[in-house]
């Protein structure tokens, strides 16, 4: 069965740094999501992309985070000037319409 | 932000009960997903609900989605080990889908 592959699957990186995580969605899919779901907190959504831009976003979208899909398959959310709030799990998710297939998520932690 | 309020937040139950678990919001939602997530792992779709009023089953699983489409019910029948995890659920609005709280099922043999 198809799945959504995550890289890294541990980031450890220093307060003030840039990151780069990445995605492979399931090829044949049309909508990408990234999540984020801090320790002991909901899976809190962060951006959709459709059609090569982005469909929504929330409200701390734009304070650090950018969404890219830099050829046919990578998906790539980059976080500007990390703070160690950012400290994480972020589940990257592809569907035909709603997120259907979630990666096993990259565990990001800020020093 | 739109709220899903999920209850209970955590439930212990025996092997062989039944249980329900509740998705509540103020807002209405085009669609509405469950989920289950393991640790360590992504959330994993187990079924999608449109229409109000709609029932979907899934093996001992019966999800039901409220006819103003603002909350949902997930119903386990003769629960097992392996429904252990926690459940969410998760409204569409618009191309956002904005997670429930969680609830966190432990069944014990």
């Amino acid at each position: 069965e198809p799945e959504v592959t995550q890289t890294p699957s541990h980031q450890v990186t220093q307060m003030g740094q840039e990151v780069i995580l990445r995605c492979v969605p399931i090829s044949n899919h049309l909508y990408f999501y990234w999540y984020r779901q801090i320790l002991g907190q909901k899976v809190e959504f962060l951006v959709s992309f459709y059609n090569n831009e982005i469909s929504e976003k929330s409200e701390i979208f734009d304070d650090q985070f950018s969404v890219e899909r830099p050829d046919g398959s990578n998906f790539t959310l980059k976080i500007r000037s990390t703070k160690l709030e950012d400290s994480a799990m972020y589940f990257c998710a592809s569907g035909l319409l709603q997120p259907q297939h979630f990666g096993d998520g990259t565990r990001l932690s800020i020093l | 932000t739109q709220l899903l309020e999920q209850s209970p937040q955590f439930l212990s139950i025996q092997e062989g009960e039944n249980l329900t678990v509740y998705c509540n919001s103020s807002s209405v939602f085009s669609s509405l997903q469950w989920y289950r997530q393991e640790p360590g792992e992504g959330p994993v779709l187990l079924v999608t609900v449109v229409t109000g009023g709609e029932v979907k089953k899934l093996k001992r699983l019966t999800f039901q989605f409220g006819d103003a489409r603002k909350d949902s019910s997930l119903h386990i029948t003769a629960a097992q080990p392996g429904d252990t995890g926690l459940y969410l659920c998760a409204g569409a609005s618009g191309n956002q889908f904005y997670f429930g709280t969680g609830t966190s099922l432990t069944v014990i043999p």
